[in-house]
């Protein structure tokens, strides 16, 4: 069956750090890619979505390429802000029955 | 453009107590709605999912039962609260099938059960 598995937290980076979080999928067939970010206290998000094979999701710095060869969709920013700090979770949905699978979560802080 | 609401945004409940949490869409028809659960610190939790008016699925049995009696309408019920029911309840819906559009989700509702 289809699944999602999220690179574990908790992640700490210092301002203007490199982020990576890793995610990887498996599906039966042609999924639909997504980055959600969780502020505390508050609901998902969409950050970022990827349709096909080598999109790229790009929104408020955060990109993430849809890499079919690789089953990956990893959320990457060149630069993290204090702001950013929040949980993030990627989540596939696979077409026709729009089932939605999501990771677990990566926590993410950001210290001045 | 479509919204989609909540309530309460917090309750506390004291444990045997029924439980009422209400969701709606606007600006759709025929979404897909979903009830999720997020313990403290924890991942998303599937506890129901609606593909239209009385259709709904469950993906884990317990002591929660949801109703969707109108096409944006979706409910989440219990008769009697158990300490293991507290959390972060989130309500979300999507397009419905044959689309690869995400999901859209509520601001979430609190429960402590005490």
């Amino acid at each position: 069956g289809d699944s999602v598995t999220q690179m574990e937290g908790p992640v700490t980076l210092s301002e203007e750090a490199f982020l990576t979080i890793n995610c990887t999928y498996t599906a039966t067939g042609y999924p639909s890619l997504f980055w959600y970010v969780q502020y505390p206290g508050e609901g998902l998000q969409l950050l970022l979505k990827a349709t096909k094979a080598d999109d790229k999701g790009s929104n408020k710095g955060f990109e993430a390429t849809y890499r079919k060869e690789t089953t990956s969709f990893h959320l990457e920013k060149g630069s993290v802000q204090v702001s950013d700090s929040a949980v993030y979770f990627c989540a596939l949905s696979d077409p026709p029955g729009n089932q939605f699978y999501f990771g677990t979560g990566t926590s993410l802080t950001v210290i001045p | 453009s479509q919204t989609i609401h909540q309530w309460p945004a917090t309750l506390v409940q004291p444990v045997g107590s029924p439980l009422s949490l209400e969701c709606t869409v606007e600006g759709t028809s025929n979404p897909n709605l979903y009830w999720y659960r997020q313990a403290a610190g924890r991942g998303l939790q599937l506890l129901f999912y609606s593909i239209g008016i009385d259709q709904i699925s469950s993906e884990v049995p317990q002591n929660l039962s949801a109703s969707r009696p109108q096409d944006r309408q979706f409910i989440l019920s219990s008769k009697k609260l158990l300490l293991s029911d507290s959390g972060f309840y989130l309500c979300a819906w999507s397009p419905g099938q044959f689309s690869n559009q995400p999901q859209h989700f509520g601001d979430g509702t609190r429960l402590s059960i005490l």
